[in-house]
Parts: C-alpha cells; structure tokens; sequence
C-alpha cells in the first residue's frame, strides 16, 4: 500500500456521460498530480494542485476538470466521455513541489 | 520540451541474469532522473533515482549509469528475479515546471522467465 487512495478501482460508462475519481494523498503530502495512461500515449502528465491550488497543467482536456479541496483531497471530473478517454488514470502525490513523488493504485476507467 | 525515450519495448530474460533497461533524454539541462517499476494492475513504484552531479548510484541489486555526455541512463537489476517482471519507466522532471511535471519515457517491459 502506497498510501495514496484511489477510488473507484474500476469505472464501466458509457459514451457522454460524465464521471469523478477520486484520490487521497499521502497523510501529510500537499501536492496531488494526476497522470492518465493509456496503451499508445505511456503516462501522461494532466494536472498538479498544491495546497488546494492548480499549479501545474499538462495536456488536458477541457472536458477534464480537477480541484483539491482543504482536505487535500482531489477529484477529476471527465465529462462528455469518448470511447478514447478509456484509460488507467493515476493519482501522485508528494510532500511539497520539489521531490518525486508517490503513486496511487489508479483507477481504470473503461466508455462503452 | 522534453522527450524521454527507451531503447527497447520488451526485454527478456532468464531468472538469475543481469538486467540492463536503456533511456535517454533530450534536454541537457536535465538533473535528476529516476525509475519506476509498474507491475500489472499497479501503478508505478520508485526504484532509485539520481542528479546529474554522479554517475552512478546503487541500490538493492539495482544501479543507475548516467551518461550525461550522450544523455543517457541505464538501470541494470543483478540476479533478476521473477518478481521483477514488470514495465520500467525512466522519468525526468520537466525543465519548464519542475517536479511539477514528471516526463515519463514509454517504458520497457522486463519478461523475467525461470
């Protein structure tokens, strides 16, 4: 167990609907990044919140939204879902913005 | 921005040989690298990892080789085990945003047969 939390393990949806994942991060990590991973794409750097702020932001879809609330947890929202959003998405976390940091289990997200 | 690639897709090996897994970057710039292990259904777990400022650095049955000369890193796993079968990732920070973005290479994936 890494200590991140992710959730739901697994997702079944079909087309245009919309869905959150869910991660808790480490007990004491103020950093959440989320990565999506997919067969012919390797992991892809979406998003990064610090201390319940966005900071960073990678390829993204304007479809895709996240926030970090003062929990530290973090959701990603996905609507309008594509057969191509069907992927693993991964959810990172780390003490502060400056050091590697430590995966979740992901959740695998499958549109039908 | 920067590319991280791998050299092979798929590397397979008998149980007890040594494992050598290739990367290589883009950005010279670059100065600290590190690997992740995926096993399947899992996501991926830090091996080791190494700044630019040494060459080499051991761990448990596991060294990085950085060439900053040709801007390469190589992970090498002694005596590999079957339990090491998984996908390697090399990943370097990315120059514009830090460790705010982790630049993934595509992974090799390490057969380790008995």
């Amino acid at each position: 167990d890494s200590g991140v939390t992710q959730t739901p393990k697994h997702l079944i949806t079909a087309t245009g609907q919309r869905v959150t994942l869910r991660c808790s991060p480490r007990s004491g990590d103020l950093s959440v990044y989320w990565y999506q991973q997919s067969l012919d794409q390797g992991l892809q750097f979406l998003i990064q919140y610090y201390n319940g702020e966005e900071r960073a932001k990678g390829n993204i879809l304007e479809r895709f939204s996240a926030q970090q609330f003062p929990d530290l947890h973090s959701e990603l929202n996905l609507s309008s879902l594509e057969l191509g959003d069907s992927a693993l998405y991964f959810c990172a976390s780390s003490q502060g913005q400056g050091d590697g940091y430590t995966f979740g289990s992901g959740t695998r997200l499958t549109v039908v | 921005g920067e590319s991280v690639g791998l050299h092979l897709p798929t590397l397979s090996v008998q149980e007890g040989d040594n494992s050598i897994i290739n990367c290589a970057y883009s950005n010279s710039a670059s100065d600290y690298f590190i690997w992740y292990k995926q096993e399947s259904g899992k996501g991926p777990q830090f091996i080791i990892d190494i700044r630019s400022n040494m060459d080499k650095r051991q761990g448990q049955r596991v060294t990085v080789l950085l060439n900053k000369t040709v801007k390469h890193l190589s992970l090498q796993i002694a005596a590999t085990q079957p339990g090491d079968s998984a996908v390697y990732f090399c990943a370097v920070p990315s120059q514009n945003t830090g460790f705010q973005k982790l630049v993934f290479g595509t992974g090799t994936r390490l057969l380790v047969s008995p």
